[in-house]
Protein backbone atom coordinates (compact mmCIF):
# COMPACT_ATOMS: atom_id res chain seq x y z
CA UNK A 1 0.00 0.00 0.00
CA UNK A 2 0.98 3.79 -0.63
CA UNK A 3 2.67 5.35 2.29
CA UNK A 4 3.61 8.54 2.69
CA UNK A 5 6.00 9.50 5.84
CA UNK A 6 6.79 12.87 7.65
CA UNK A 7 9.21 12.11 10.40
CA UNK A 8 8.98 15.01 11.97
CA UNK A 9 5.66 15.55 14.49
CA UNK A 10 6.70 19.12 15.64
CA UNK A 11 9.46 21.09 14.65
CA UNK A 12 10.31 24.62 16.70
CA UNK A 13 12.72 26.94 15.53
CA UNK A 14 13.54 31.00 16.09
CA UNK A 15 13.50 33.38 13.43
CA UNK A 16 15.81 33.18 10.82
CA UNK A 17 16.63 29.52 11.65
CA UNK A 18 16.93 27.44 8.05
CA UNK A 19 14.10 24.96 7.69
CA UNK A 20 14.29 21.18 6.58
CA UNK A 21 11.19 18.98 6.98
CA UNK A 22 10.97 15.19 5.23
CA UNK A 23 8.68 13.43 3.77
CA UNK A 24 9.52 9.60 2.59
CA UNK A 25 7.12 7.46 0.52
CA UNK A 26 6.97 3.93 -0.85
CA UNK A 27 5.23 3.59 -4.20
CA UNK A 28 8.22 2.58 -6.69
CA UNK A 29 6.69 4.37 -10.12
CA UNK A 30 6.36 7.58 -11.26
CA UNK A 31 5.11 9.95 -8.97
CA UNK A 32 3.88 13.70 -8.76
CA UNK A 33 4.56 15.22 -5.59
CA UNK A 34 3.19 17.72 -3.06
CA UNK A 35 3.58 20.20 -0.39
CA UNK A 36 0.58 21.81 0.93
CA UNK A 37 0.03 24.05 4.61
CA UNK A 38 -2.17 24.42 6.96
CA UNK A 39 -2.10 28.03 8.73
CA UNK A 40 -4.11 28.44 12.06
CA UNK A 41 -7.48 28.00 11.48
CA UNK A 42 -7.68 27.61 7.53
CA UNK A 43 -7.75 25.08 4.70
CA UNK A 44 -4.74 23.18 3.12
CA UNK A 45 -3.43 25.53 0.42
CA UNK A 46 -0.76 24.25 -2.47
CA UNK A 47 2.82 25.19 -1.23
CA UNK A 48 5.06 23.54 -4.45
CA UNK A 49 4.44 20.86 -6.58
CA UNK A 50 6.55 17.91 -8.65
CA UNK A 51 5.34 16.48 -11.94
CA UNK A 52 8.85 16.00 -13.88
CA UNK A 53 11.81 18.21 -15.01
CA UNK A 54 14.06 19.55 -12.48
CA UNK A 55 14.22 17.85 -9.34
CA UNK A 56 14.45 21.04 -7.42
CA UNK A 57 11.06 22.96 -7.47
CA UNK A 58 10.45 26.23 -5.87
CA UNK A 59 7.68 26.96 -4.34
CA UNK A 60 5.86 30.49 -2.78
CA UNK A 61 6.86 32.44 0.12
CA UNK A 62 10.33 31.30 -0.21
CA UNK A 63 9.97 27.50 0.00
CA UNK A 64 11.51 24.80 -2.12
CA UNK A 65 11.63 21.10 -1.97
CA UNK A 66 13.83 19.02 -3.82
CA UNK A 67 12.83 15.28 -4.99
CA UNK A 68 15.53 12.83 -4.78
CA UNK A 69 14.38 9.38 -6.47
CA UNK A 70 16.84 6.83 -5.48
CA UNK A 71 15.91 7.98 -1.77
CA UNK A 72 12.21 8.06 -2.52
CA UNK A 73 12.53 11.40 -1.02
CA UNK A 74 10.80 15.06 -1.23
CA UNK A 75 12.05 17.09 1.29
CA UNK A 76 11.07 20.86 2.07
CA UNK A 77 13.34 23.46 2.70
CA UNK A 78 13.87 27.48 3.53
CA UNK A 79 17.01 29.23 4.49
CA UNK A 80 15.43 31.93 6.74
CA UNK A 81 11.71 31.16 8.52
CA UNK A 82 9.53 33.97 10.27
CA UNK A 83 6.91 34.07 12.44
CA UNK A 84 4.24 33.91 9.57
CA UNK A 85 5.44 30.49 8.28
CA UNK A 86 4.41 28.73 11.92
CA UNK A 87 1.53 25.93 10.54
CA UNK A 88 0.96 22.92 9.45
CA UNK A 89 2.57 21.52 6.26
CA UNK A 90 1.59 18.39 4.38
CA UNK A 91 3.56 15.90 2.20
CA UNK A 92 1.26 14.24 -0.65
CA UNK A 93 1.75 11.78 -3.44
CA UNK A 94 0.01 11.17 -6.66
CA UNK A 95 0.81 7.92 -8.72
CA UNK A 96 1.93 9.57 -11.74
CA UNK A 97 0.13 7.58 -14.29
CA UNK A 98 -2.91 7.88 -12.85
CA UNK A 99 -4.61 11.36 -11.85
CA UNK A 100 -6.83 11.59 -8.84
CA UNK A 101 -6.19 10.10 -5.29
CA UNK A 102 -3.24 11.63 -3.52
CA UNK A 103 -1.83 10.08 -0.39
CA UNK A 104 -0.90 12.77 2.52
CA UNK A 105 1.38 12.38 5.36
CA UNK A 106 0.23 13.00 8.65
CA UNK A 107 1.83 16.66 9.25
CA UNK A 108 4.37 18.58 10.78
CA UNK A 109 3.75 21.31 12.83
CA UNK A 110 6.10 24.01 12.58
CA UNK A 111 6.28 27.10 15.42
CA UNK A 112 8.31 29.65 14.68
CA UNK A 113 9.25 31.78 17.86
CA UNK A 114 9.92 35.48 17.30
CA UNK B 1 -12.81 31.75 -9.53
CA UNK B 2 -14.19 31.84 -6.33
CA UNK B 3 -12.17 28.07 -5.84
CA UNK B 4 -13.98 25.48 -3.82
CA UNK B 5 -17.18 26.43 -1.43
CA UNK B 6 -18.37 24.67 1.19
CA UNK B 7 -21.41 25.31 3.59
CA UNK B 8 -22.20 24.91 6.24
CA UNK B 9 -18.55 26.80 7.77
CA UNK B 10 -19.76 25.72 10.86
CA UNK B 11 -22.52 23.02 12.29
CA UNK B 12 -23.33 21.89 15.70
CA UNK B 13 -25.80 19.58 15.91
CA UNK B 14 -27.09 16.81 18.92
CA UNK B 15 -26.30 13.02 18.87
CA UNK B 16 -28.39 11.08 16.61
CA UNK B 17 -29.77 14.06 13.92
CA UNK B 18 -29.03 14.31 10.67
CA UNK B 19 -25.98 16.33 8.89
CA UNK B 20 -25.96 17.31 5.52
CA UNK B 21 -22.48 19.05 4.19
CA UNK B 22 -22.21 20.54 0.75
CA UNK B 23 -19.90 21.14 -1.64
CA UNK B 24 -19.31 23.23 -4.72
CA UNK B 25 -16.09 22.27 -6.71
CA UNK B 26 -14.23 24.19 -9.06
CA UNK B 27 -15.83 24.47 -12.37
CA UNK B 28 -13.81 22.23 -14.88
CA UNK B 29 -12.46 20.25 -12.39
CA UNK B 30 -13.06 16.49 -12.96
CA UNK B 31 -12.41 15.09 -9.64
CA UNK B 32 -13.61 15.86 -6.07
CA UNK B 33 -12.54 14.19 -2.60
CA UNK B 34 -14.32 14.16 0.52
CA UNK B 35 -11.83 14.12 3.70
CA UNK B 36 -12.40 14.33 7.62
CA UNK B 37 -9.58 15.62 10.03
CA UNK B 38 -9.39 15.26 13.06
CA UNK B 39 -6.25 15.85 16.13
CA UNK B 40 -6.39 11.70 16.82
CA UNK B 41 -6.58 10.55 12.75
CA UNK B 42 -5.13 13.70 10.97
CA UNK B 43 -6.24 13.57 7.59
CA UNK B 44 -8.09 11.15 6.20
CA UNK B 45 -9.45 10.40 2.47
CA UNK B 46 -13.37 9.11 2.71
CA UNK B 47 -14.61 9.21 -0.48
CA UNK B 48 -13.52 10.70 -4.30
CA UNK B 49 -15.27 10.55 -7.50
CA UNK B 50 -14.23 11.56 -10.98
CA UNK B 51 -17.10 12.79 -13.75
CA UNK B 52 -19.90 12.50 -11.12
CA UNK B 53 -18.84 9.07 -10.36
CA UNK B 54 -17.72 7.20 -6.49
CA UNK B 55 -14.48 5.48 -7.22
CA UNK B 56 -13.21 5.00 -3.84
CA UNK B 57 -15.71 5.01 -1.15
CA UNK B 58 -13.34 2.63 1.18
CA UNK B 59 -12.37 5.63 3.86
CA UNK B 60 -15.94 6.22 4.43
CA UNK B 61 -16.29 5.09 8.15
CA UNK B 62 -19.35 3.00 8.20
CA UNK B 63 -22.91 3.52 6.91
CA UNK B 64 -23.87 6.08 8.59
CA UNK B 65 -22.31 8.21 6.12
CA UNK B 66 -23.30 8.62 2.07
CA UNK B 67 -22.11 11.09 -0.09
CA UNK B 68 -23.09 11.67 -3.49
CA UNK B 69 -22.38 14.00 -6.75
CA UNK B 70 -25.75 14.34 -8.54
CA UNK B 71 -23.93 16.88 -11.06
CA UNK B 72 -20.28 18.71 -11.73
CA UNK B 73 -21.45 21.24 -9.41
CA UNK B 74 -22.35 19.88 -6.56
CA UNK B 75 -21.51 17.18 -3.63
CA UNK B 76 -23.12 16.79 -0.39
CA UNK B 77 -21.82 14.13 2.76
CA UNK B 78 -24.33 13.03 4.44
CA UNK B 79 -24.43 11.64 8.20
CA UNK B 80 -27.57 10.05 9.86
CA UNK B 81 -27.35 9.62 12.10
CA UNK B 82 -24.51 11.97 13.98
CA UNK B 83 -22.18 10.44 16.65
CA UNK B 84 -20.07 12.51 18.90
CA UNK B 85 -17.40 10.85 17.60
CA UNK B 86 -18.42 12.31 14.08
CA UNK B 87 -17.18 15.74 15.39
CA UNK B 88 -13.88 16.69 12.76
CA UNK B 89 -13.20 19.41 10.37
CA UNK B 90 -14.64 17.86 6.73
CA UNK B 91 -12.90 19.14 3.63
CA UNK B 92 -14.32 18.66 0.04
CA UNK B 93 -11.23 19.35 -2.63
CA UNK B 94 -11.70 19.57 -6.02
CA UNK B 95 -8.96 19.03 -8.97
CA UNK B 96 -7.01 16.62 -11.02
CA UNK B 97 -3.10 15.89 -10.90
CA UNK B 98 -3.25 18.57 -7.61
CA UNK B 99 -5.64 19.21 -5.37
CA UNK B 100 -7.67 22.50 -4.20
CA UNK B 101 -9.40 22.41 -0.99
CA UNK B 102 -12.56 24.13 0.51
CA UNK B 103 -12.25 25.93 3.53
CA UNK B 104 -14.40 23.33 5.36
CA UNK B 105 -16.40 22.45 7.69
CA UNK B 106 -16.83 22.16 11.39
CA UNK B 107 -18.65 19.72 12.65
CA UNK B 108 -19.57 19.31 16.45
CA UNK B 109 -22.10 16.92 17.39
CA UNK B 110 -22.73 17.49 20.81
Amino acid sequence: AQSVSQHNHHVILSEAASLELGCNYSYGGTVNLFWYVQYPGQHLQLLLKYFSGDPLVKGIKGFEAEFIKSKFSFNLRKPSVQWSDTAEYFCAVGRGSTLGRLYFGRGTQLTVWP
Amino acid sequence: DAGVIQSPRHEVTEMGQEVTLRCKPISGHDYLFWYRQTMMRGLELLIYFNNNVPIDDSGMPEDRFSAKMPNASFSTLKIQPSEPRDSAVYFCASGGAEQYFGPGTRLTVT
